[in-house]
């Protein structure tokens, strides 16, 4: 049974749409980390949420995490084409383990 | 600072061959942890190291090991490969244990293949 379960698992838009993706679970988490993995890359940290409700904007990307801790939301304005990737939420569950969901991909056409 | 670096970037072996893959952390960075991620489950915790001490492990079978040196380097070693094994094997640093809401910095990854 998968933590933490993002949707959809795959988006194409067209560069400048809007897009929204979704991390959710059932479990209350003290933090939700997201991530951005490009091919042959790992993954980089984008931000940190920690309080319920928070919202936080890094550039065109904004992240929310939900009022109950249990889901977040990354939301992208005017997308552009180096916005593809995969975009991983993760939270760190009993004894310090950091559990990722499957991840978003997003691929955004010129 | 360099970033963190794991060598070999990419690995062909065959079933029951065993493989072992390296991870350099950023410096000063003391604990290591390592991934497996596959297009079918994600990425999946397999075990943190600190101070060359296990403190942590995944739900992995004993196949899959690793150590820490006393410079932080870390490896980890699979035995008896198996096709499943096959994915993109990361590693990841931090300056302390298992910290809450502390970046972890991912290597590139080391993409394995069983064939």
């Amino acid at each position: 049974t998968q933590l933490l379960e993002q949707s959809p698992q795959f988006l194409s838009i067209q560069e400048g749409e809007n897009l929204t993706v979704y991390c959710n679970s059932s479990s209350v988490f003290s933090s939700l980390q997201w991530y951005r993995q490009e091919p042959g890359e790992g993954p980089v940290l984008l931000v940190t949420v920690v309080t319920g409700g928070e919202v936080k904007k890094l550039k065109r990307l904004t992240f929310q995490f939900g009022d109950a801790r249990k889901d977040s939301s990354l939301h992208i304005t005017a997308a552009q084409p180096g916005d593809t990737g995969l975009y991983l939420c993760a939270a760190h569950y009993g004894n310090n383990r950091l559990a990722f969901g499957k991840g978003n991909q997003v691929v955004v056409i010129p | 600072k360099a970033g963190v670096t794991q060598t070999p970037r990419y690995l062909i072996k065959t079933r029951g061959q065993q493989v072992t893959l390296s991870c350099s952390p950023i410096s000063g960075h003391r604990s290591v942890s390592w991934y497996q991620q596959t297009p079918g489950q994600g990425l999946q915790f397999l075990f943190e190291y600190f101070s060359e001490t296990q403190r942590n492990k995944g739900n992995f079978p004993g196949r899959f090991s690793g150590r820490q040196f006393s410079n932080s380097r870390s490896e980890m070693n699979v035995s008896t490969l198996e096709l499943g094994d096959s994915a993109l094997y990361l590693c990841a640093s931090t300056p302390r244990q298992g910290a809450y809401q502390e970046t972890q910095y991912f290597g590139p990854g080391t993409r394995l293949l069983v064939l």
